[in-house]
C-alpha cells in the first residue's frame, strides 16, 4: 500500500526560530499533497494544498508567508513554520493522494515552540 | 461535500463487536462514505470506504442503509488497541491529476474500548 514518510516526529525550538517538516511518498509519486494542524482535542484542519512545481493553495486565515510549502518534486513536500511562536505549537500532519490508495497520512510531527 | 454527524464518543468492551454509526443526511449521488481512525498522536488511518453497497476488509465492515443516509462502521472484535477517534467522512470521487482537495475531518467519534 502507499506509504507517507514525515520527519521529524517531534521537534521543540525556540521562539523566532523556523522550523521545517518533511513529507515523503514512499512508493507512489504524488502531484498534490496536503498540510493539516492539529491542536489538542481538536479535529484536524486543512491549512494548505501542495501542488508540485507550482504554489500551494492556502486555506482561508493561514498566513502564507508563515507556512511556506515547498513541493520541488513528486514525492517530498516540505512546510516551513518561519518565526515560530508558542501558539504556533501544535500537531502538523501531511497527506498525500495516490490513485487507487486515497489520501495516505503520515504520522505526524509535534511542534513545541518555547 | 455533505456534513456527517457522530457521536462524540462511545464505549465498547473488549472483544465485543463495536457499532460505531454516521449520519450523511444531504449525500449526493456520487459521493462515497469514507472512515478514517486517528489513534492518539498519530496521523489518520485509513479503514474503509462504499457507496451504496456494503463493504468488508480485513479491519472492518461498512453498513449504509439503502437510502444512503446514514452507515455503521462495525469493528467486529474489538481489542484495546481499536481504543481511537474515528472519522465518517463523505467525499465525492475526484480526478487524480491536478484539483484534488483535502479531506475534510468533522470531529469524530471518540471510541473507549474497556477491558
Amino acid at each position: 500500500g502507499a506509504v507517507v514518510s514525515q520527519h521529524p516526529s517531534r521537534v521543540i525550538c525556540k521562539s523566532g526560530t523556523s522550523v521545517k517538516i518533511e513529507c515523503r511518498s514512499l512508493d507512489f509519486q504524488a502531484t498534490t499533497m496536503f498540510w493539516y494542524r492539529q491542536f489538542p482535542k481538536q479535529s484536524l484542519m486543512l491549512m494548505a494544498t501542495s501542488n508540485e512545481g507550482s504554489k500551494a493553495t492556502y486555506e482561508q486565515g493561514v498566513e502564507k508567508d508563515k507556512f511556506l510549502i515547498n513541493h520541488a518534486s513528486l514525492t517530498l513536500s516540505t512546510l516551513t513554520v518561519t518565526s515560530a511562536h508558542p501558539e504556533d505549537s501544535s500537531f502538523y500532519i501531511c497527506s498525500a493522494r495516490s490513485a487507487g490508495y486515497g489520501y495516505t497520512f503520515g504520522s505526524g510531527t509535534r511542534l513545541t515552540v518555547v | 461535500d455533505a456534513k456527517t454527524t457522530q457521536p462524540p464518543s462511545m464505549d465498547c468492551a473488549e472483544g465485543r463487536a463495536a457499532n460505531l454509526p454516521c449520519n450523511h443526511s444531504t449525500i449526493s449521488g456520487n459521493e462515497y462514505v469514507y472512515w478514517y481512525r486517528q489513534i492518539h498522536s498519530q496521523g489518520p488511518q485509513y479503514i474503509i470506504h462504499g457507496l451504496k453497497n456494503n463493504e468488508t476488509n480485513e479491519m472492518a465492515s461498512l453498513i449504509i442503509t439503502e437510502d444512503r443516509k446514514s452507515s455503521t462502521l462495525i469493528l467486529p472484535h474489538a481489542t484495546l488497541r481499536d481504543t481511537a477517534v474515528y472519522y465518517c467522512i463523505v467525499r465525492g470521487q475526484r480526478n487524480s491529476g491536478g484539483g484534488a482537495d483535502g479531506l475534510t475531518f468533522g470531529k469524530g467519534t471518540h471510541l473507549i474500548i474497556q477491558p
